[in-house]
């Protein structure tokens, strides 16, 4: 089974610049999350889909960060204009809420911003 | 909201000897609390879960622990070797929230040789 892929692994840009990261889940699993995870910290949610509705953005700062999943499978997160403390990691997860609660991580994206 | 608090957050062992960790939640509606492990450039993977219907559940050397009415559960490994040596994270997780995944802090262990 092929696990969660993001891309890019890792991307530098510099502040009020915009970067979008991918995420595709595990095939047929209805739930995505994606999670900011800054040095040193546990990840933090920003925002989670159950299929292509938004479930909880509630700590997503939506005067710079968007997200989307069309059709319910691929997403993206979109950061505009990305903030020097916007540096952190962005992992994306997803899980078959049906049958399993385990959620599986893909190995994230690391964004520099200078 | 749910909110989980993660302890120690490092923590140095002798190989061979015991870690344990501990975390805490707030929301008493949380039903399922996994333990990821996390490896320098990787996304977090799961090692172990407890539902909330059971109080403890062993897989080889890891065990987890949970006691409900106190809202805290602990992570037991025993036997520690070198390539335990990563950083730990503990979940609470509210299923009639639509699965809400929260994170501990997460503990940092090194297994000295």
């Amino acid at each position: 089974e092929a696990g969660v892929a993001q891309s890019p692994r890792y991307k530098i840009i510099e502040k009020r610049q915009s970067v979008a990261f991918w995420c595709n889940p595990i095939s047929g699993h209805a739930t995505l999350y994606w999670y900011q995870q800054i040095l040193g910290q546990g990840p933090k949610l920003l925002i989670q889909f159950q299929n292509n509705g938004v479930v909880d953005d509630s700590q997503l700062p939506k005067d710079r960060f968007s997200a989307e999943r069309l059709k319910g499978v691929d997403s993206t997160l979109k950061i505009q204009p990305a903030k020097l403390e916007d540096s952190a990691v962005y992992l994306c997860a997803s899980t078959d809420s049906n049958l399993n609660t385990e959620a599986f991580f893909g190995q994230g994206t690391r964004l520099t911003v200078v | 909201g749910e909110n989980v608090e993660q302890h120690p957050s490092t923590l140095s062992v002798q190989e061979g000897d015991s870690a344990v960790i501990k975390c805490t939640y707030s929301d008493s509606a949380s039903n399922y609390f996994p333990w990821y492990k996390q490896e320098l450039g990787k996304g977090p993977q799961l090692i172990i879960d407890i539902r909330s219907n059971v109080g403890e559940k062993k897989d080889q050397r890891i065990a987890v622990t949970l006691n409900k009415t106190a809202k805290h559960f602990s992570l037991h490994i025993t036997e520690t070797q070198p390539e335990d040596s990563a950083v730990y994270f503990c979940a609470a997780l509210i299923k009639a929230a639509g699965n809400k995944l929260t994170f501990g802090g997460g503990t940092r262990v090194l297994v000295k040789p």
